[in-house]
């Protein structure tokens, strides 16, 4: 079956320290891989997409990077973390290019102190 | 930028009523869908409606599509206290290559 993991689900991180979060989706080939970041009470903001190996696309310009090494495998960087950094991460995939919908994973909540 | 924009914000309703949410979007789409997020977790995908559909169920869920009013509803029936959580609409746009763009979703509790 299908499956996604994200972790880790929380993180406190000190403010210039790096950050690499990751995701691997299971059960699936080829598949549009998102990282979504949702502040607080608000909706989600699409920060990077990628639709193959290597193939990066960035949203919004930002103190973030990702990476995509392996078919089935998402990661979210930062060299130095920023206060405003601060959220719940969310990575998801689709197929088809999220015709029939997502799928998410966990999250990871990263304060950043 | 924001596609969606739910209505209302927050909901609070008793267990057995229906609720109803809204969704209203901007450009021109080749679907709609709603997803559902418990406190603290991912979104889970309800629904989808094509742009050519007008009205679809499943289950005690309800959606609808105006693509003339570029809005859509959401109806869940007989609700219960498992259904407390967000409900957010997500626009696969004709332009966005197949991104979504979500809205800043609804807040719904229901009252055992």
């Amino acid at each position: 079956s299908q499956t996604i993991h994200q972790w880790p689900a929380t993180l406190v991180q000190p403010v210039g320290s790096p950050l690499s979060l990751e995701c691997t989706v299971e059960g699936t080939s080829n598949p549009n891989l998102y990282w979504y970041r949702q502040a607080a009470g608000r909706g989600l903001q699409l920060l990077f997409y990628s639709v193959g190996i290597g193939q990066i696309s960035s949203e919004v310009p930002q103190n973030l990077s990702a990476s995509r090494p392996q078919d089935r495998q998402f990661i979210l960087s930062s060299k130095k973390l920023l206060l405003s950094d601060s959220g719940f991460y969310l990575c998801a995939w689709s197929l088809d290019s999220g015709v029939n919908g997502y799928t998410f994973g966990s999250g990871t909540r990263l304060t950043v102190v | 930028s924001q596609q969606g924009e739910e209505d209302p914000q927050a909901l609070s309703i008793q267990e057995g009523e229906n609720a109803t949410m809204n969704c209203s979007y901007k450009t021109s789409i080749n679907n709609l869908q709603w997803y559902r997020q418990n406190s603290g977790r991912g979104l889970v995908h309800l629904i989808l409606i094509r742009s050519n559909e007008r009205e679809k169920h499943s289950g005690r869920l309800r959606v609808t599509l105006d693509t003339s009013k570029k809005s859509s509803s959401l109806l869940i029936t007989a609700s219960r206290a498992a259904d407390t959580a967000s409900y957010f609409c997500a626009t696969d746009g004709n332009n966005q290559g197949g991104k979504l763009i979500f809205g800043q979703g609804t807040e719904l509790s229901v009252k055992p």
